[in-house]
């Protein structure tokens, strides 16, 4: 089952813009993370954010967490046409430190 | 470090025959993952192993799929026979294990059709 639903499903931008994508999830977590898959290929890891954490940054990216509702947003600054690729969040949780992954983000930078 | 390596790259077989995936985690890494990813959709969790045990295995079709990680190290994971809808890309992460707060790597993954 999927923990995290992500909105917007596509996004279709124009260089230079900002990128905010958000994720909504359903159980306590110990920590989300972000990743992003070019069309065909592997996962890539961008950033976690721990559950005592509120936001994060890494280079262009910027991660919020608000844990009382449950919600990340990921935000991408300067966009460019090579982040085109799909964006998911997924959460850690239990003790096991389950990874399960959201629906997915479908950006488009356009030049 | 060299990454999480998994194969083979593609796989076609047809409906009811068998096929075996094999993924060889990051050097150390105490926790692999098998994830299932269908066209569109995010990735679903097959099977968790720390070491060689398994921690979570509760979306696993246990009728057809099974999975190994011998000496908690390499890993295999067969679907035997094989339907129409297991079409999908399975990938392999490994991470250090819990609590470390470090991101889990993922290998490229094998795309399998049944055809």
């Amino acid at each position: 089952s999927q923990q995290g639903e992500e909105d917007p499903q596509a996004l279709s931008i124009q260089e230079g813009e900002n990128a905010t994508m958000n994720c909504s999830y359903k159980t306590s977590i110990n920590n989300l993370q972000w990743y992003r898959q070019n069309s065909g290929r592997g996962l890539v890891h961008l950033i976690l954010i721990r559950s005592n954490e509120r936001e994060k940054h890494s280079g262009r990216l910027r991660v919020t967490l608000d844990t009382s509702k449950k919600s990340s947003s990921l935000l991408i600054t300067a966009s460019r046409a090579a982040d085109t690729a799909s964006y998911f969040c997924a959460t850690v949780t239990g003790g096991g430190n389950k990874l399960t992954f959201g629906t997915g983000t479908q950006l488009k930078v356009e030049l | 470090e060299a990454g999480v390596a998994q194969s083979p790259r593609y796989k076609i077989i047809e409906k009811r025959q068998s096929v075996a995936f094999w993924c060889n985690p990051i050097s150390g890494h105490a926790t692999l993952y098998w994830y299932q990813q269908i066209l569109g959709q995010g990735p679903k969790l097959l099977i968790q192993f720390q070491n060689n045990g398994v921690v979570d295995d509760s979306q696993l079709p246990k009728d057809r799929f099974s999975a190994e990680r011998l000496k908690g190290v390499d890993s295999t994971l067969k679907i035997q026979p094989a339907k129409l809808e297991d079409s999908a890309v399975y990938l392999c992460a490994s991470s250090p294990g819990p609590g470390t707060g470090i991101g889990y790597t993922f290998g490229s993954g094998t795309r399998l059709t049944v055809v």
